[in-house]
Protein backbone atom coordinates (compact mmCIF):
# COMPACT_ATOMS: atom_id res chain seq x y z
CA UNK A 1 0.00 0.00 0.00
CA UNK A 2 1.01 3.40 -0.59
CA UNK A 3 1.74 5.68 2.54
CA UNK A 4 3.68 9.06 2.89
CA UNK A 5 6.18 10.13 5.68
CA UNK A 6 6.49 13.86 6.27
CA UNK A 7 9.15 13.81 9.34
CA UNK A 8 8.61 17.42 10.13
CA UNK A 9 5.54 18.84 11.71
CA UNK A 10 6.85 21.75 11.70
CA UNK A 11 9.51 24.15 10.83
CA UNK A 12 10.61 27.88 11.12
CA UNK A 13 13.19 29.78 8.65
CA UNK A 14 14.11 33.09 8.66
CA UNK A 15 12.90 34.97 5.36
CA UNK A 16 16.22 34.95 2.87
CA UNK A 17 17.52 31.38 4.43
CA UNK A 18 17.08 28.15 2.04
CA UNK A 19 14.14 25.56 2.65
CA UNK A 20 14.40 22.01 2.54
CA UNK A 21 11.07 20.11 3.51
CA UNK A 22 11.26 16.49 3.76
CA UNK A 23 8.93 13.45 2.13
CA UNK A 24 9.77 10.07 2.29
CA UNK A 25 7.09 7.34 0.67
CA UNK A 26 6.49 3.94 0.48
CA UNK A 27 5.12 2.56 -2.83
CA UNK A 28 5.97 -0.74 -5.22
CA UNK A 29 6.68 1.06 -8.13
CA UNK A 30 7.14 4.57 -9.69
CA UNK A 31 4.51 6.59 -8.53
CA UNK A 32 3.07 9.95 -9.31
CA UNK A 33 4.44 12.21 -6.35
CA UNK A 34 2.86 15.56 -5.93
CA UNK A 35 3.56 18.62 -3.33
CA UNK A 36 0.73 21.06 -2.47
CA UNK A 37 0.76 24.23 -0.33
CA UNK A 38 -2.41 25.36 1.95
CA UNK A 39 -2.42 28.49 3.61
CA UNK A 40 -4.96 28.71 6.43
CA UNK A 41 -9.11 28.01 6.10
CA UNK A 42 -7.84 27.84 2.35
CA UNK A 43 -7.63 24.48 0.03
CA UNK A 44 -4.68 23.16 -1.32
CA UNK A 45 -2.89 24.32 -4.70
CA UNK A 46 -0.23 22.49 -6.65
CA UNK A 47 3.18 23.15 -6.40
CA UNK A 48 4.79 20.95 -8.37
CA UNK A 49 4.58 17.33 -9.46
CA UNK A 50 6.61 14.31 -10.83
CA UNK A 51 6.19 10.87 -12.37
CA UNK A 52 8.50 10.71 -15.17
CA UNK A 53 11.74 12.65 -16.35
CA UNK A 54 14.08 14.59 -15.25
CA UNK A 55 14.36 13.98 -11.58
CA UNK A 56 14.28 17.73 -11.04
CA UNK A 57 11.70 19.33 -11.33
CA UNK A 58 10.53 22.73 -11.22
CA UNK A 59 7.29 24.03 -9.81
CA UNK A 60 5.61 27.78 -9.00
CA UNK A 61 6.74 30.52 -6.39
CA UNK A 62 10.07 29.34 -7.13
CA UNK A 63 10.28 26.05 -5.57
CA UNK A 64 11.86 23.15 -6.55
CA UNK A 65 12.04 19.17 -5.30
CA UNK A 66 14.02 15.98 -6.45
CA UNK A 67 13.07 12.49 -7.01
CA UNK A 68 15.25 10.42 -5.31
CA UNK A 69 14.33 6.76 -5.93
CA UNK A 70 17.40 4.82 -4.55
CA UNK A 71 16.07 6.75 -0.99
CA UNK A 72 12.10 6.82 -1.77
CA UNK A 73 12.63 10.88 -1.29
CA UNK A 74 10.71 13.79 -3.03
CA UNK A 75 11.99 16.66 -0.68
CA UNK A 76 11.01 20.49 -1.58
CA UNK A 77 13.21 23.15 -1.35
CA UNK A 78 13.47 26.67 -2.01
CA UNK A 79 16.57 28.70 -1.79
CA UNK A 80 15.52 31.78 -0.67
CA UNK A 81 12.22 31.95 1.47
CA UNK A 82 9.61 35.40 1.57
CA UNK A 83 7.34 35.62 4.41
CA UNK A 84 4.25 35.08 2.22
CA UNK A 85 5.70 31.13 1.99
CA UNK A 86 4.38 30.79 5.66
CA UNK A 87 2.26 28.00 4.97
CA UNK A 88 1.34 24.44 5.59
CA UNK A 89 2.85 21.55 3.10
CA UNK A 90 1.64 18.48 2.09
CA UNK A 91 3.84 15.67 0.12
CA UNK A 92 0.98 13.28 -1.59
CA UNK A 93 1.46 9.95 -3.53
CA UNK A 94 -0.66 8.48 -6.09
CA UNK A 95 -1.25 5.32 -8.13
CA UNK A 96 -3.60 3.76 -10.17
CA UNK A 97 -4.82 0.66 -8.45
CA UNK A 98 -7.93 0.20 -10.51
CA UNK A 99 -8.67 3.50 -9.72
CA UNK A 100 -6.45 6.60 -8.90
CA UNK A 101 -6.26 7.47 -5.04
CA UNK A 102 -4.01 9.91 -3.92
CA UNK A 103 -2.36 9.21 -0.40
CA UNK A 104 -1.34 12.54 1.51
CA UNK A 105 1.55 12.89 4.36
CA UNK A 106 0.53 14.85 7.36
CA UNK A 107 1.93 18.00 6.50
CA UNK A 108 4.38 20.23 7.46
CA UNK A 109 3.97 23.83 8.80
CA UNK A 110 6.27 26.45 7.85
CA UNK A 111 6.81 29.59 9.88
CA UNK A 112 8.70 31.95 8.54
CA UNK A 113 10.57 34.59 10.68
CA UNK A 114 11.81 38.20 10.23
CA UNK B 1 -12.68 30.51 -14.67
CA UNK B 2 -13.08 27.38 -14.30
CA UNK B 3 -12.43 25.92 -10.74
CA UNK B 4 -14.81 24.57 -8.10
CA UNK B 5 -16.84 25.84 -5.48
CA UNK B 6 -17.89 24.60 -1.93
CA UNK B 7 -20.57 26.00 -0.08
CA UNK B 8 -21.10 26.68 2.63
CA UNK B 9 -17.80 27.98 4.17
CA UNK B 10 -19.00 27.45 7.46
CA UNK B 11 -21.46 25.59 9.03
CA UNK B 12 -23.23 24.63 12.38
CA UNK B 13 -25.13 21.40 13.06
CA UNK B 14 -27.09 20.21 16.01
CA UNK B 15 -25.69 16.61 17.17
CA UNK B 16 -28.38 14.76 15.29
CA UNK B 17 -28.91 15.82 12.42
CA UNK B 18 -28.06 15.12 9.15
CA UNK B 19 -26.11 17.61 7.12
CA UNK B 20 -25.32 18.42 3.58
CA UNK B 21 -21.63 19.82 2.12
CA UNK B 22 -22.51 21.00 -1.66
CA UNK B 23 -19.42 20.87 -4.31
CA UNK B 24 -19.70 21.80 -7.82
CA UNK B 25 -16.60 21.81 -10.45
CA UNK B 26 -17.13 23.77 -14.10
CA UNK B 27 -13.86 22.25 -15.36
CA UNK B 28 -15.40 18.89 -16.88
CA UNK B 29 -13.00 16.77 -14.71
CA UNK B 30 -14.25 12.82 -14.43
CA UNK B 31 -13.27 12.25 -11.14
CA UNK B 32 -13.97 13.77 -7.66
CA UNK B 33 -13.07 13.46 -4.11
CA UNK B 34 -13.97 14.39 -0.58
CA UNK B 35 -11.66 14.64 2.13
CA UNK B 36 -11.49 15.23 5.59
CA UNK B 37 -8.72 17.30 7.69
CA UNK B 38 -8.07 17.13 10.83
CA UNK B 39 -5.22 18.67 12.85
CA UNK B 40 -1.84 16.58 12.62
CA UNK B 41 -3.28 14.26 10.76
CA UNK B 42 -3.46 15.43 6.47
CA UNK B 43 -6.17 14.84 4.23
CA UNK B 44 -8.59 11.57 4.63
CA UNK B 45 -10.45 10.25 1.77
CA UNK B 46 -14.19 9.89 2.50
CA UNK B 47 -15.06 8.65 -1.45
CA UNK B 48 -14.36 9.75 -4.32
CA UNK B 49 -16.04 9.19 -7.96
CA UNK B 50 -14.55 8.53 -10.83
CA UNK B 51 -17.51 9.01 -12.97
CA UNK B 52 -20.98 9.90 -13.06
CA UNK B 53 -23.74 8.01 -11.14
CA UNK B 54 -20.20 5.89 -9.88
CA UNK B 55 -18.47 6.45 -6.29
CA UNK B 56 -16.33 4.35 -4.09
CA UNK B 57 -15.88 4.56 -0.10
CA UNK B 58 -12.35 5.60 0.76
CA UNK B 59 -10.94 5.32 3.91
CA UNK B 60 -13.21 6.66 6.35
CA UNK B 61 -16.55 6.39 4.98
CA UNK B 62 -18.24 5.36 7.71
CA UNK B 63 -20.78 8.01 8.57
CA UNK B 64 -20.96 9.47 5.45
CA UNK B 65 -22.96 9.17 1.83
CA UNK B 66 -22.45 10.81 -1.55
CA UNK B 67 -24.13 10.96 -5.12
CA UNK B 68 -23.10 11.62 -8.16
CA UNK B 69 -26.31 12.36 -10.30
CA UNK B 70 -24.43 15.09 -12.15
CA UNK B 71 -21.02 15.43 -13.54
CA UNK B 72 -20.12 18.96 -12.26
CA UNK B 73 -22.03 18.14 -8.73
CA UNK B 74 -20.41 15.66 -6.05
CA UNK B 75 -22.55 16.18 -2.53
CA UNK B 76 -21.45 14.92 1.09
CA UNK B 77 -23.84 14.48 3.44
CA UNK B 78 -22.69 13.94 7.25
CA UNK B 79 -25.06 11.89 8.84
CA UNK B 80 -26.02 11.30 12.31
CA UNK B 81 -23.88 7.97 12.32
CA UNK B 82 -20.84 10.14 11.78
CA UNK B 83 -19.33 10.07 16.00
CA UNK B 84 -16.97 13.40 15.57
CA UNK B 85 -17.84 15.16 12.45
CA UNK B 86 -16.20 18.61 13.65
CA UNK B 87 -13.75 19.46 10.83
CA UNK B 88 -12.79 21.23 7.84
CA UNK B 89 -13.83 19.10 4.66
CA UNK B 90 -12.05 19.60 1.04
CA UNK B 91 -13.81 18.60 -2.21
CA UNK B 92 -11.37 17.99 -5.19
CA UNK B 93 -11.77 16.88 -8.93
CA UNK B 94 -9.31 15.67 -11.49
CA UNK B 95 -8.99 14.50 -15.04
CA UNK B 96 -7.37 10.91 -15.74
CA UNK B 97 -4.44 12.12 -18.32
CA UNK B 98 -3.87 15.31 -16.92
CA UNK B 99 -1.08 13.52 -14.31
CA UNK B 100 -4.01 13.17 -11.62
CA UNK B 101 -3.47 16.64 -10.84
CA UNK B 102 -6.21 17.11 -8.41
CA UNK B 103 -7.99 20.86 -8.11
CA UNK B 104 -9.16 21.73 -4.72
CA UNK B 105 -12.11 23.86 -3.30
CA UNK B 106 -12.02 26.43 -0.84
CA UNK B 107 -13.16 23.68 2.09
CA UNK B 108 -16.18 23.88 4.28
CA UNK B 109 -15.43 24.08 8.15
CA UNK B 110 -18.18 22.43 10.00
CA UNK B 111 -19.07 22.53 13.32
CA UNK B 112 -21.06 20.10 15.52
CA UNK B 113 -22.57 22.10 18.45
Amino acid sequence: AQSVTQPDIHITVSEGASLELRCNYSYGATPYLFWYVQSPGQGLQLLLKYFSGDTLVQGIKGFEAEFKRSQSSFNLRKPSVHWSDAAEYFCAVGADTGGFKTIFGAGTRLFVKA
Amino acid sequence: DGGITQSPKYLFRKEGQNVTLSCEQNLNHDAMYWYRQDPGQGLRLIYYSQIVNDFQKGDIAEGYSVSREKKESFPLTVTSAQKNPTAFYLCASSQPGLDHEQFFGPGTRLTVL
